[in-house]
């Protein structure tokens, strides 16, 4: 059974922690993202992947960090420089750049 | 910058009727577009794509419609099920790995 899994669904930490966001994909798609989606928003780009120790900081990578260590695994930390961290996080994967992307089910991140 | 945007937030329709949601985008170096339905508190989901070198593709119940004068999208939903209440998105994509998302339509569907 092909897909994204992204864990946990939802988190809870308090301002100034860092906190890592877990993405895994067994599609063998060669690209990965991190999308931040706010309520009643669309989805933002916070980083991408496009191979393996490779990765690009999108839109609104500020207080964000990454790793691609592995093909299917690309791990998101919000750090307690992001201002506001409480969002929806979206991981999603690609074959390549020009290919659809596929979502994973979301970690609802809550810090206060 | 050059974003996908949507004419309608939110589409009320009656169970059985048909739908139809807009998305105006401005890049015209975009050749690929995706519809993605959201229900709520899950990831978007992949419903149908299209190339710029077609005007129409269909699927099972959908179809999306190109209009390239008019940087025009939609994505028609036929016989409208409860099933099909969700936000819905259209994303384009100019550049690679650059996948720019619309602010999205709510759907809502009448019994």
């Amino acid at each position: 059974d092909g897909g994204i899994t992204q864990s946990p669904k939802y988190l809870f930490r308090k301002e100034g922690q860092n906190v890592t966001l877990s993405c895994e994909q067994n599609l063998n798609h060669d690209a990965m993202y991190w999308y931040r989606q706010d309520p009643g928003q669309g989805l933002r780009l916070i980083y991408y992947s496009q191979i393996v120790n490779d990765f690009q900081k999108g839109d609104i990578a500020e207080g964000y960090s990454v790793s691609r260590e592995k093909k299917e695994s690309f791990p998101l930390t919000v750090t307690s420089a992001q201002k506001n961290p409480t969002a929806f996080y979206l991981c999603a994967s690609s074959r390549d750049g020009w290919s659809e992307q596929y979502f994973g089910p979301g970690t609802r991140l809550t810090v206060t | 910058g050059e974003s996908v945007g949507l004419h309608l937030p939110t589409l009320s329709v009656q169970e059985g009727d048909n739908s139809i949601i807009n998305c105006a985008y401005s890049n015209s170096a975009s050749d690929y577009f995706i519809w993605y339905k959201q229900e709520s508190g899950k990831g978007p989901q992949f419903i149908i794509d299209i190339r710029s070198n077609m005007d129409k593709r269909q699927g099972q119940r959908v179809t999306v419609l190109l209009n390239k004068t008019v940087k025009h999208l939609s994505l028609q939903i036929a016989a409208t099920q409860p099933g099909d209440s969700a936000v819905y998105f259209c994303a384009e994509i100019p550049s690679s790995y650059k996948l720019i998302f619309g602010s999205g339509t709510r759907l809502l569907v009448r019994p």
